[in-house]
């Protein structure tokens, strides 16, 4: 398996600021995804990135809050916009290599608090 | 929503005693998932049992599934104090493009 950092690991953001979060693998990933977990929840899904096109949001989430890039095979952002307490969440990317096309690989996740 | 149900939501245990976990989910799935997460941080993979499978160890985990019922459970023998964390099933469509996570049993190993 490769490796995944992801950055911030935690933040702490004032209510209608937005924050980046980062996601770099050291090496070519078929697909990267990101997940939401709030405080004392399951994982959901956000989005998958999809290299060099808009990312596919799962129901419920939107690209105007949470904006997602992903210039290359081994690198995605994303943006939690506008930000209220409400999303207060562990953010996590997930990667999927083709080598183990049903195994998840995740980041250390970054957990954001909004004040 | 797809998302599984796991039992117990916590559990306690001393060391050297087992913990099963169960998981049930709604509908018809390719594999099914258990992964391990640390103090909120990201998660592990523990191991994956397919469709077709009825039983899957792998060192001290057993995992079983049960199509019929639409359930799964993770059976830890031996429990350890690093064993503590949250446990998670989760089913996907044949790819891990779709995973959808279970709502977890928090374990806690203590000496």
């Amino acid at each position: 398996s490769a490796v995944i950092s992801q950055k911030p690991s935690r933040d702490i953001c004032q209510r209608g600021t937005s924050l980046t979060i980062q996601c770099q693998v050291d090496s070519q990933v078929t697909m990267m995804f990101w997940y939401r977990q709030q405080p004392g929840q399951s994982l959901t899904l956000i989005a998958t990135a999809n290299q060099g096109s808009e990312a596919t949001y799962e129901s419920g989430f939107v690209i105007d809050k949470f904006p997602i890039s992903r210039p290359n095979l081994t690198f995605s952002t994303l943006t939690v916009s506008n930000m209220s307490p409400e999303d207060s969440s562990i953010y996590l990317c997930s990667v999927q290599w083709a080598g183990a096309p049903t195994e998840a690989f995740f980041g250390q996740g970054t957990r954001l608090t909004v004040v | 929503s797809q998302q599984g149900e796991e039992d117990p939501q916590a559990l306690s245990i001393q060391e050297g005693e087992n913990a099963t976990m169960n998981c049930s989910y709604k509908t018809s799935i390719n594999n099914l998932q258990w992964y391990r997460q640390n103090s909120g941080r990201g998660l592990v993979h523990l191991i994956l049992i397919r469709s077709n499978e009825r039983e899957k160890h792998s060192g001290r985990l057993r995992v079983t599934l049960d199509t019929s019922k639409k359930s799964s459970s993770l059976l830890i023998t031996a429990s350890r104090a690093a064993d503590t964390a949250s446990y998670f099933c989760a089913t996907d469509d044949g790819t891990a493009s779709k995973l959808t996570f279970g709502t977890g049993t928090r374990l806690q190993v203590t000496l």
